[in-house]
């Protein structure tokens, strides 16, 4: 199974700041990562896939990077509705996988 | 818009069973992918089961491997989940999913909660 390692745990940042949340896979899946959005109470939401493509609708301050096992999603110019919890996925291999999450709270 | 809207969520004893639904809108269902994946109170996400569009293929978190099966009905738009000898760990969320082109899942269900408990 592949293991995807995310941190921080959480990160406090100032609204118009920049977060840049990491996630590590314990194998290579190449590019197959995804970043999801979660506000509590409501259903996850598709960010990013394939590492670095954003899914329909998404505003550019969201942009992902990385292949490998080295991945990174950054937030820029940060809005309240931004602060959430993110969680990486990798669909590389069975079973699919998710990284713990990273809570983004405001500073 | 696509929309998934799951039910059959509830409260079960410890070894009980219960199936829960997953009805579609919005897109091709039957050219669809879907999961199954849940999230306990308080805790990350969890990928539980998977089906190919014509229902042939499916695959399984180990930790429900022998307990629960994933279904489809294509004339119904509707893919399901029978879980049997639940447990309190099995208790949490669960969330209906379809992987689009890109393998990620692009559309969420509401989901609907399962807690097991005496």
């Amino acid at each position: 199974e592949i293991v995807l390692t995310q941190s921080p745990a959480t990160l406090s940042v100032s609204p118009g700041d920049t977060a840049t949340l990491s996630c590590r896979a314990s194998q290579s899946i190449r590019n197959n990562l995804a970043w999801y959005q979660q506000i509590p109470g409501r259903a996850p939401r598709l960010l990013i896939y394939a590492a670095s493509t954003r899914a329909t609708g998404v505003p550019a301050r969201f942009s992902g990077s990385g292949s490998g096992t080295e991945f990174t999603l950054s937030v820029s110019s940060l809005q309240s509705e931004d602060f959430a919890v993110y969680y990486c996925q990798q669909y590389s291999n069975w079973p699919l996988t998710f990284g713990q999450g990273t809570r983004l709270e405001i500073q | 818009q696509e929309v998934l809207v799951e039910s059959g969520g509830g409260l079960v004893k410890p070894g009980g069973s219960l199936r829960l639904s997953c009805e579609a809108s919005g897109f091709v269902f039957s050219d669809s992918y879907m999961s199954w994946i849940r999230q306990a109170p308080g805790q990350g996400l969890e990928w539980v089961s998977y089906i190919t569009a014509s229902g042939q293929t499916k695959y399984y978190a180990d930790s429900v491997k022998g307990r629960f099966t994933i279904s489809r009905d294509n004339t119904k738009k509707s893919v399901f989940l029978e879980m049997n000898s639940l447990r309190a760990e099995d208790t949490a969320i669960y969330y209906c999913a379809v992987s689009g082109d890109n393998d990620a899942f692009d559309v969420w269900g509401q989901g609907t909660m399962v807690t097991v408990s005496s």
